[in-house]
């Protein structure tokens, strides 16, 4: 079973900022929390990551609560070409491990 | 460029049929996945591979069979077995140090 749970689908504007929630309530400490999307037809993509701090890459923000157990995506000018399914895991950095993905959260920005 | 390449993209096949999926990288990663996806699902994992002639089954291995002889080669052979063999297939492999997983392209499979 995934580890994360997310809600099934989301609107948002465009031009507004899109935040994607997901909880992860039994994170391991050793855990990272990591966010894909996958546009229709398409392999997923990687969008961030992180452990415990809030991180900021050219696409997105991660938000993760102090206890770790969910977290928040920020797309912040979200676009057209952001409507997609955003997937949260949560996986350990090094080893082989049963990756499993939820349902994820189908974003659609209207225009 | 560096990359998960997966082939064919589209494949057809008769009820009864064994067929193998292609899925090759150069990114020197050591685990790669196999995952399947149905109209309007998530994905689900089939098998997934750490090192060279090592792999483990996943949700839904039954009816599907893979090998690991080399490490940039993770190939999937979808058998007569499987009773619902109809669907999108990602391959992907796994970055040691930042654990960030990297996606094929995607084979769609369907039998008539």
């Amino acid at each position: 079973d995934a580890k994360t749970t997310q809600p099934p689908s989301m609107d948002c504007a465009e031009g507004r900022a899109a935040n994607l929630p997901c909880n992860h309530s039994t994170i391991s400490g050793n855990e990272y929390v990591y966010w894909y999307r996958q546009i229709h037809s398409q392999g997923p993509q990687y969008i961030i990551h992180g452990l415990k701090n809030n991180e900021t890459n050219e696409m997105a923000s991660l938000i993760i609560t102090e206890d770790r157990k969910s977290s928040t995506l920020i797309l912040p000018h979200a676009t057209l070409r952001d409507t997609a399914v955003y997937y949260c895991i949560v996986l350990s950095i090094q080893g082989a491990q049963k990756l499993v993905f939820g349902q994820g959260t189908r974003l659609t920005i209207n225009p | 460029d560096g990359g998960i390449t997966q082939s064919p993209k589209y494949l057809f096949r008769k009820e009864g049929q064994n067929v193998t999926l292609s899925c090759e990288q150069n990114l020197n990663h050591d685990a790669m996945y196999w995952y399947r996806q149905d109209p309007g699902q998530g994905l689900r994992l089939i098998y997934y591979s750490q090192i060279v002639n090592d792999f483990q089954k996943g949700d839904i291995a039954e009816g599907y069979s893979v090998s690991r002889e080399k490490k940039e080669s993770f190939p999937l052979t979808v058998t007569s077995a499987q009773k619902n063999p109809t669907a999108f297939y990602l391959c992907a492999s796994r970055h040691v140090r930042t654990g960030e997983l990297f996606f094929g392209e995607g084979s769609r499979l369907t039998v008539l």
